[in-house]
């Protein structure tokens, strides 16, 4: 199974802020990586596919990048709403994997 | 609007089996795979598998082959996954959600199962 290791696990930043999560899969996944913000108590949402393409609907400060194993998603000018938790997730291959998870909070 | 409503909490016995639906409104359900994710608490996110309505075929992770059984009816835009040979291990969150080619574009609200005597 391609694992995927995610980084920091918990992040804390003040309003305005840039945020960047990494994400690096064992093995080369040729830009099959999606970005998910789950809110508490909420399911998950959708917010980049093929590494990075913005899905409908999602705020432009979010974007993503990255080729190979490593990729990052980035938060522009943080605001309250984003605050969640943010998971990565490969397609390259079967098993479909997921990062551990990144919790946002506020500073 | 794409919507998925999954049906209600369960509260099932050890060895049990249990079958929680998925049902699908505002697309075409049998032309997009749906897929289950499993969520425990600090345990992040798994994969379990995938139907295509359209002609019932699925793929699981083999972590869940014998665990989970996936089925769709088309004629209710329901997707079903059923549970067996339940174990504490079996008690998490699990979502239903449309597979846009490989990513899951929508997400259903989730099913807490508990297993517990």
């Amino acid at each position: 199974d391609i694992q995927m290791t995610q980084s920091p696990a918990s992040l804390s930043a003040s309003l305005g802020e840039t945020v960047t999560i990494e994400c690096r899969a064992s093995e080369d996944i040729y830009n099959g990586l999606a970005w998910y913000q789950q809110k508490p108590g909420k399911s998950p949402q959708l917010l980049i596919y093929n590494a990075n393409s913005l899905h409908t609907g999602v705020p432009s400060r979010f974007s993503g990048s990255g080729s190979g194993t490593q990729y990052s998603l980035k938060i522009n000018s943080l605001q309250s709403e984003d605050v969640a938790s943010y998971f990565c997730q490969q397609y390259y291959d079967y098993p479909y994997t997921f990062g551990a998870g990144t919790k946002l909070e506020l500073k | 609007q794409v919507q998925l409503q999954q049906s209600g909490a369960e509260l099932v016995k050890p060895g049990s089996s249990v079958k929680i639906s998925c049902k699908a409104s505002g697309y075409t359900f049998t032309s997009y795979d749906m897929h289950w994710i499993k969520q425990q608490p600090g345990n992040g996110l798994e994969w379990i598998g995938w139907i295509y309505p359209g002609n019932g075929n699925t793929k699981y992770n083999q972590k869940f082959n014998g665990k989970a059984t996936l089925t769709a009816d088309k004629s209710s835009s329901t997707a079903y996954m059923q549970l067996s040979s339940l174990t504490s291990e079996d008690s998490a969150v699990y979502f239903c959600a449309r597979g846009n080619y490989v990513y899951f574009d929508y997400w259903g609200q989730g099913v807490m199962v508990t297993v517990s005597s």
